[in-house]
């Protein structure tokens, strides 16, 4: 089975722009949940969508949003980007049991540089 | 809250010497707890997992947890370190029963030949 899939996996932008990933997860996994890492904040959550639904949400501000489509693939949108948004962004993607999300199974992420 | 504690930032181990890993956690029930490690520049590759039961975990790459409640600890161990395995390790813990993971600071591992 294929695993987590992420493009484009580098990006360069630069301040003001806004920019689009994308992620796909494993087949059958409906649940995709989005993290940012850098070095100084280490792995932070941005959120979790579940049926095209957005289910839980991290304490990012409101430039950050996702959305999910039918095919469970999602996408997440950075607008007006700021330096500090450089980070590596990870998804991943797990099954559902009775509400619970189970383990998750991570992409390899895209790297960000905003200048 | 629930939180994941690695108490250890950074080790160096010589290759074919044991290893552990400290994780401490915080959390209101009995927890699902994770171990995940990432090379450089990678994503973050399952290693073990803990939901329940014999509190002796087996993971991949010749990895074990021992979950003790007492201590609120899963540390990660290996009896004998590869140079393959340096790579940072982190231990996380599901903040409610949706997908969001608490991750805790990360241990990065060196392997001295």
């Amino acid at each position: 089975k294929a695993g987590v899939t992420q493009t484009p996996r580098y990006l360069i932008k630069t301040r003001g722009q806004q920019v689009t990933l994308s992620c796909s997860p494993i087949s059958g996994h409906r649940s995709v949940s989005w993290y940012q890492q850098t070095p100084g904040q280490g792995l932070q959550f941005l959120f979790e969508y579940f049926s095209e639904t957005q289910r839980n949400k991290g304490n990012f501000p409101g430039r950050f949003s996702g959305r999910q489509f039918s095919n469970s693939r999602s996408e997440m949108n950075v607008s007006t980007l700021e330096l500090g948004d450089s980070a590596l962004y990870l998804c991943a993607s797990s099954l559902v049991f009775q509400g619970r999300t189970d383990t998750q199974y991570f992409g390899p992420g895209t790297r960000l540089t905003v200048l | 809250a629930q939180s994941v504690t690695q108490p250890d930032i950074h080790i160096t181990v010589s290759e074919g010497a044991s290893l552990e890993l400290r994780c401490n956690y915080s959390y209101g029930a009995t927890p699902y707890l994770f171990w995940y490690v990432q090379s450089p520049g990678q994503g973050l590759q399952l290693l073990l997992k803990y939901f329940s039961g014999d509190t002796l975990v087996q993971g991949i790459k010749g990895f074990e947890a021992e979950f003790k409640r007492s201590q609120s600890s899963f540390n990660l161990r290996k009896p004998s370190v590869h140079w393959s395995d340096a790579a940072e390790y982190f231990c996380a813990v599901p903040y409610n029963q949706g997908g969001k993971l608490i991750f805790g600071q990360g241990t990065e591992l060196s392997v001295k030949p």
